[in-house]
Order: C-alpha cells, then structure tokens, then sequence
C-alpha cells in the first residue's frame, strides 16, 4: 500500500474553499485515491475517491496531478460542519483482499 | 437503508469478562471490517471478512474473535482483554472485495472500557 503524507492540521473561515492537500508519491499504477473524513464520535465517512481523473460529486472535488503523486480535496464552501479529522487514503488489493489503512489525516478547523 | 448498526454503543467490561461487540448492515454488503481506534489515533484495521469468510486478520491477538453468522452480520467476541484494549471499536461494510475497491460504510462505533 502506498503511503499517504497529509499537514496534520489546517484552518479555514467558514464560506470559503478549504484544499487538503495529500502526498502520495508511491502510488502505483492501479491504486485508487480515497478520501473520508471523521466528525468527532462518529465512524469515518466516503467522500470521494478517483484513479487518474479529476472527480466531483455533491460533498467535494477531487484533484489528482498528472504524475498521480499528489492530489487535493476541495470542499468549495465549507460550513462549521465541516470540521473534521480528513483521512487520504491509497487503496490496493492484497492478498486477502483491498485493505483500507488510514494514515494520520488533516485535522481541519472551520472557523466562523 | 445505507446504515451500519453497531451494539452496544457503550461497554465497560472487567478483565476476565466475556462480551461480544455486534455489528449489522441491511445493503447487501457482502464484505466487513473491524477497525480499532484509539483516542486522537487514525482507525486501525483488524479483521476483513469477505463473503461470509475471514479474508484478512492483520497479527490481532487471540483475545479477539471474529465471526460472522451470515452476510448481514458480523460480531466481535471479546475475552480476556487488557485496560490498553480500550478504544473505540468501528465496524464498516461495503458491496464486496471484487476487483475494485468499493468505499466503506462505517457504524458510529462501541466505546470499549476495559477496567
């Protein structure tokens, strides 16, 4: 499984956009790029997830670079709900079967 | 109904106990997990089952037990375990273990206590 490298927290005032970057420089060519996010006592959430292409649906964008080794997730207005600890994740099969292993995550702070 | 259950939400449970953590979904999910999470710790994975079969157990001592009655279910039996065992315990499924990663669904979780 890839390693996945994310700045262990971040601020944003709430109505603007908040990019959460994440490094993964040793993905590999069938490595998928997910993202969830864990509100405080709740289980981790799916947001979004993508292989090569940029990818959007009604949470958040996802923005992969070309060479795959980093990507962006964009929530494009966040609210103070939004405050939460976001997982980047690289998921691959293994013997057994796909594990998802969470690396230390993005702690990001909305503010009002 | 895109939920994941877990039961009891709250355990307290002395060192010498026997209980079991429960954990049911209703979307046709054919794999689950069991992650373990510490305080302020990213979720950890324990157990993979994929079609009613233990898939992945990564090196989880003895003292857990994981089994899965039928595709809907999958229980946690604790014995045994240690004060450090305390953490919270999050169950998760999603539509199989095929040949793409399918996105987890989680359960809000069993907050463990062991005294």
């Amino acid at each position: 499984d890839a390693k996945t490298t994310q700045p262990p927290s971040m601020d944003c005032a709430e109505g603007r956009a908040a990019n959460l970057p994440c490094n993964h420089s040793t993905i590999s060519g069938n490595e998928y790029v997910y993202w969830y996010r864990q509100i405080h006592s709740q289980g981790p959430q799916y947001i979004i997830h993508g292989l090569k292409n940029n990818e959007t649906n009604e949470m958040a964008s996802l923005i992969i670079t070309e060479d795959r080794k980093s990507s962006t997730l964009i929530l494009p207005h966040a609210t103070l709900r939004d405050t939460a600890v976001y997982y980047c994740i690289s998921a691959s099969k293994n013997t057994g079967g796909f594990k998802t292993i969470f690396g230390a995550g993005t702690r990001l702070f909305v503010k009002a | 109904d895109t939920e994941v259950t877990q039961t009891p939400k709250h355990l307290v449970m002395g060192m010498t106990n026997k209980k079991s953590l429960k954990c049911e979904q209703h979307m046709g999910h054919r794999a689950m997990y069991w992650y373990k999470q510490k305080a302020k710790k990213p979720p950890e994975l324990m157990f993979v089952y994929s079609y009613e079969k233990l898939s992945i157990n990564e090196s989880v001592p003895s003292r857990f037990s994981p089994e899965c009655p039928n595709s809907s279910l999958l229980n946690l039996h604790l014995h045994a375990l240690q004060p450090e065992d305390s953490a919270l315990y999050l169950c998760a499924s999603s539509q199989g273990q095929g040949v793409q990663h399918e996105k987890l669904f989680f359960g809000s979780g069993t907050q463990l206590s062991v005294l």
